[in-house]
């Protein structure tokens, strides 16, 4: 009964190869998320989406593609990986609308390492 | 623009109190949080707190907040070695009310 899940858990791969990253969250929350997380732990934001539309598009290459095939979902699709692209993705969620309280809960982490 | 800092590194002995600093620019901030990331996992809310507070306890922790100087604190009374993590504070402004804007994290190494 995790609230939000993200797999793979650990992701190895080479470069110029396609990944993808999923995720759900049971929360019932109308926003999510997915961040990255470098090696000096520097957490920043990708996308967010709030009921399946894009509402946060930070510069990102368009390698990045997210999905969103319903509000309990979003998936994060990279095409043509490079060595950069090593990192931790987080897949989080929130509740929007309503009060500003809406504290983000967070995955555990897909670890991706491109070789 | 909206900017938060932290200081990076923060080293305490077991049983001593911990003091981490946030520093941040938006003016407009309406909650201000302290998330928590064990090492190998996903960062948890710690504790938040409005802005028209200037303190909030919660058992161990203790958070202070400056709105003059735009400055918050996250104090941890008794630090224990299970506290060790690193420390995100990130603020939530009344503009932007979707959009985190996250410190790089302060690192909590507690020494036995």
């Amino acid at each position: 009964d995790t609230a939000v899940s993200q797999t793979p858990k650990y992701l190895v791969t080479q470069m110029g190869n396609d990944k993808s990253i999923k995720c759900e969250q049971n929360l019932g929350h109308d926003t999510m998320y997915w961040y990255k997380q470098d090696s000096k732990k520097f957490l920043k934001i990708m996308f967010s989406y709030n009921n399946k539309e894009l509402i946060i598009n930070e510069t990102v290459p368009n390698r990045f593609s997210p999905k969103s095939p319903d509000k309990a979902h979003l998936n994060l699709h990279i095409n043509s990986l490079e060595l950069g692209d090593s990192a931790v993705y987080f897949c989080a969620s929130s509740l929007t609308g309503g009060g500003l309280d809406s504290p983000l809960h967070f995955g555990n982490g897909t670890r991706l390492t491109v070789t | 623009g909206e900017d938060v800092e932290q200081s990076l590194f923060l080293s305490v002995r077991e049983g001593d109190s911990s003091v981490i600093n946030c520093t941040y620019t938006d003016s407009s901030s309406t909650y201000l949080y302290w998330y928590k990331q064990e090492p190998g996992a996903g960062l948890q809310l710690l504790t938040y707190i409005f802005s028209n507070m200037d303190m909030k306890q919660d058992q161990r922790l203790t958070v202070l907040l400056n709105k003059k100087d735009k400055h918050l604190s996250l104090r941890i009374a008794d630090t224990q070695t299970g506290d060790s993590a690193i420390y995100f504070c990130a603020e939530r402004n009344a503009g932007n009310n979707r959009k985190l804007i996250w410190g790089l994290g302060t690192s909590l190494a507690v020494n036995p």
